[in-house]
C-alpha cells in the first residue's frame, strides 16, 4: 500500500513568519511530485513539479526541495502573507504509469 | 486562454438517480482526468484518458461509474444509480501531454455531488 503523508495536519503562524512543511512518499520508486495550492471551493493550483533528487524549486514567496533517497519534499513560505492561507498538497507517482497519489494536506492559516 | 471548466458546479440528487458530471478541458489537452475528494478526506484518482483512450481507469470505485471522452474533447461521468457514499467533490484537471504525468495539471473548480 502506498502512503503519502503530510505533516503538520495545520498550522497557525503570524503575518511575516517564515513556515515550512513536509510530504513523505515510499522511496523505493520515485517518477514526480506534484505541490499544489488549494483554496477551499476554489480549483487545486499547481505550484511545482519536481522530478530529479536533489530539485529545488522556487515562486515568489516559495520554494520546495526534494529528496528522493529519503523519500520526502520540503515546501517553504518566506515572510507569510494572510492570502497564503490555504491547504497544501502533494501528490506523488512512483513510475510513469501509475495514478497519482494525493497527500491529506497541509492546513495553513496565516494570522494578520 | 480559458481554463478547465465543469458543470454542473452543484448537484443535489436522491439515492438511486443517474447524475452526469462532464469536463472540458483546457484546449489542445490531450490528457484529462478524474479525481474525487469524499468526506473531507484525500483527492483520490479515478481515471485518465489520453486524447479518447483511457489509460488508466483503475481508481474508478465500481461499475456504476462510467467515463467517456468521445472525440478526444470533453468527457462526462455519468454515476448510476447514485449511492449516498458517491457524494463528494469531483474533480477533472488536463495537461498537455508531452510529459505524462510530469506535466503540469490544471484543474477545474470541482462538481459538489450530494447523493440524499
Amino acid at each position: 500500500i502506498l502512503n503519502v503523508e503530510q505533516s503538520p495536519q495545520s498550522l497557525h503562524v503570524q503575518e511575516g513568519d517564515s513556515t515550512n512543511f513536509t510530504c513523505s512518499f515510499p522511496s523505493s520508486n520515485f517518477y514526480a511530485l506534484h505541490w499544489y495550492r488549494w483554496e477551499t471551493a476554489k480549483s487545486p493550483e499547481a505550484l511545482f513539479v519536481m522530478t530529479l533528487n536533489g530539485d529545488e524549486k522556487k515562486k515568489g514567496r516559495i520554494s520546495a526541495t526534494l529528496n528522493t533517497k529519503e523519500g520526502y519534499s520540503y515546501l517553504y513560505i518566506k515572510g507569510s502573507q494572510p492570502e497564503d492561507s490555504a491547504t497544501y498538497l502533494c501528490a506523488y507517482m512512483k513510475t510513469s504509469y501509475d495514478k497519482v497519489i494525493f497527500g491529506p494536506g497541509t492546513s495553513l492559516s496565516v494570522i494578520p | 486562454e480559458a481554463g478547465v471548466t465543469q458543470f454542473p458546479s452543484h448537484s443535489v440528487i436522491e439515492k438511486g438517480q443517474t447524475v452526469t458530471l462532464r469536463c472540458d478541458p483546457i484546449s489542445g489537452h490531450d490528457n484529462l482526468y478524474w479525481y474525487r475528494r469524499v468526506m473531507g478526506k484525500e483527492i483520490k484518482f479515478l481515471l485518465h484518458f489520453v486524447k479518447e483512450s483511457k489509460q488508466d481507469e483503475s481508481g474508478m470505485p465500481n461499475n456504476r461509474f462510467l467515463a467517456e471522452r468521445t472525440g478526444g474533447t470533453y468527457s462526462t461521468l455519468k454515476v448510476q444509480p447514485a449511492e449516498l457514499e458517491d457524494s463528494g467533490v469531483y474533480f477533472c484537471a488536463s495537461s498537455q501531454g508531452v510529459s505524462g504525468s510530469r506535466d503540469e495539471q490544471f484543474f477545474g473548480p470541482g462538481t459538489r455531488l450530494t447523493v440524499l
